[in-house]
């Protein structure tokens, strides 16, 4: 079945550091990805996605690949801020109207 | 804006007792779904439903079931809970149709079963 490897936390980064968050996917077809995250109290939003292979998908200085020959969708950022701390997961969705598929969560703190 | 509301942020409930978690989606959305989240372990699926009345079980639906009676509302009913569906459960919403891939999440029910 569908699965998503998400790399494990937690992380903790420095203000203005470089962010990777490794995620890898399993699934036939053409699934669209996705990152969601979670800050401390609230759901989950939705922060990137992307619905075939190349496409890149950004939102808030985040950006992520969709790479079909390494089935990845890594995330990342050029300068974190305090305020990304936060639980981000991976998901995939094989197609529309479908549940999606989520990775374990990776927890991020950025301290000052 | 899409809002999903979740009847109560925390809950404490004891062993046996009959647990009822509401979800109410003011925009129209077909499909719905409920979700437990815990450490370690990511989301995943309880149930899920495309329209009024149906339901579909997800990875872990034992020991819960659901009910739609209204479009906008989905329950998830706890019939004796147990310690161990202690956790953060999260309802979802998205509409029907192949242009719609992102599903909106409610701010979460953290529930402790003591």
């Amino acid at each position: 079945g569908d699965s998503v490897t998400q790399m494990e936390g937690p992380v903790t980064l420095s203000e203005e550091a470089f962010l990777t968050i490794n995620c890898t996917y399993t699934a036939t077809g053409y699934p669209s990805l996705f990152w969601y995250v979670q800050y401390p109290g609230e759901g989950l939003q939705l922060l990137l996605k992307a619905t075939k292979a190349d496409d890149k998908g950004s939102n808030k200085g985040f950006e992520a690949t969709y790479r079909k020959e390494t089935t990845s969708f890594h995330l990342e950022k050029g300068s974190v801020q305090v305020s990304d701390s936060a639980v981000y997961f991976c998901a995939l969705l094989p197609n529309p109207n479908e549940k999606l598929t989520f990775g374990t969560g990776t927890r991020l703190t950025i301290i000052p | 804006d899409v809002k999903v509301t979740q009847s109560s942020r925390y809950l404490v409930k004891r062993t046996g007792e009959k647990v009822f978690l509401e979800c109410v989606q003011d925009m129209d959305h077909e499909n719905m779904f409920w979700y437990r989240q815990d450490p370690g372990l990511g989301l995943r699926l309880i149930y899920f439903s495309y329209d009024v009345k149906m339901k579909e079980k997800g990875d872990i639906p034992e020991g819960y079931s659901v009910s739609r009676e209204k479009k906008e509302r989905f329950s998830l009913i706890l019939e004796s809970a147990s310690t161990n569906q202690t956790s953060m459960y999260l309802c979802a919403s998205i509409p029907a149709g192949p242009s719609y891939n992102e599903q909106f999440f409610g701010p979460g029910t953290r529930l402790t079963v003591l």
